[in-house]
């Protein structure tokens, strides 16, 4: 059974760090590609970062870039996602989703249940 | 950045009903789109891939048809546990995926 466990969440203040965990199991961690999406409150989903199987591919949202880094440990079968120059608008559930491609298309095909990071004075 | 647009972003509609959800790209993007249903306080689960392929364990009552920008899901005879949030997101400009806004299925 495919599992993502994340970890790591809390309250921060504006301008701090956060660094999130999600722990793989269930499937051939190095073999797929991973991604973070979050949930502001009461808001949709907002695809975040990814990284392909084997670490050397990182992409990131416009809105995140240059303060997010994913990243990822295939010794352990975990992916992260270090977050520093937090800001309000970073409140959110944050989810670690599974990549899988299948009839040409990329999609998440399994999802943690998320992590909530609350950026707040 | 293409954009997607769900309509509507709320209904109602009772069991046994059947409900269709719209999706819209801001530019072609094939048959590339998913859909996902969330229901509250819970992780997102994926219902179709490649615009019309059921995945393995949700049930037929679900499909989603289109191509290019316009893109539907539809739900018949809707049952009690389908009542949730639901999500397009297109896979075409990969990796930066986005989601539509996300439309609301209520009970009336």
């Amino acid at each position: 059974e495919v599992q993502l466990l994340e970890s790591g969440g809390g309250l921060v203040q504006p301008g701090g760090s956060l660094r999130l965990s999600c722990a793989a199991s269930g499937f051939t961690f190095s073999s797929y590609a991973m991604s973070w999406v979050r949930q502001a409150p009461g808001k949709g989903l907002e695809w975040v970062s990814g990284i392909n199987s084997g670490g050397g591919g990182t992409y990131y949202a416009d809105s995140v870039k240059g303060r997010f880094t994913i990243s990822r440990d295939n010794s352990k079968n975990t992916l992260y996602l270090q977050m520093n120059s937090l800001r309000a608008e970073d409140t959110a559930v944050y989810y670690c989703a599974k990549a899988s491609y299948s009839s040409g298309c990329h999609l998440f095909d399994y999802w943690g249940q998320g992590t909530l990071v609350t950026v707040s004075s | 950045d293409i954009q997607m647009t769900q309509s509507p972003s709320s209904l109602s509609a009772s069991e046994g009903n059947r409900v269709t959800i719209t999706c819209r790209a801001s530019q072609s993007i094939g048959s590339y789109l998913n859909w996902y249903q969330q229901k509250p306080g819970k992780a997102p689960k994926l219902l179709i891939y490649a615009a019309s392929s059921l995945q393995g364990g949700v049930p037929p009552r679900f499909s989603g048809s289109g191509s290019g920008t316009d893109f539907t899901l539809s739900i018949t005879n809707l049952h009690r546990e389908d009542f949730a949030t639901y999500y397009c997101q297109q896979s075409y400009s990969t990796p930066s995926y986005t989601f539509g806004q996300g439309t609301k299925l209520e009970i009336k």
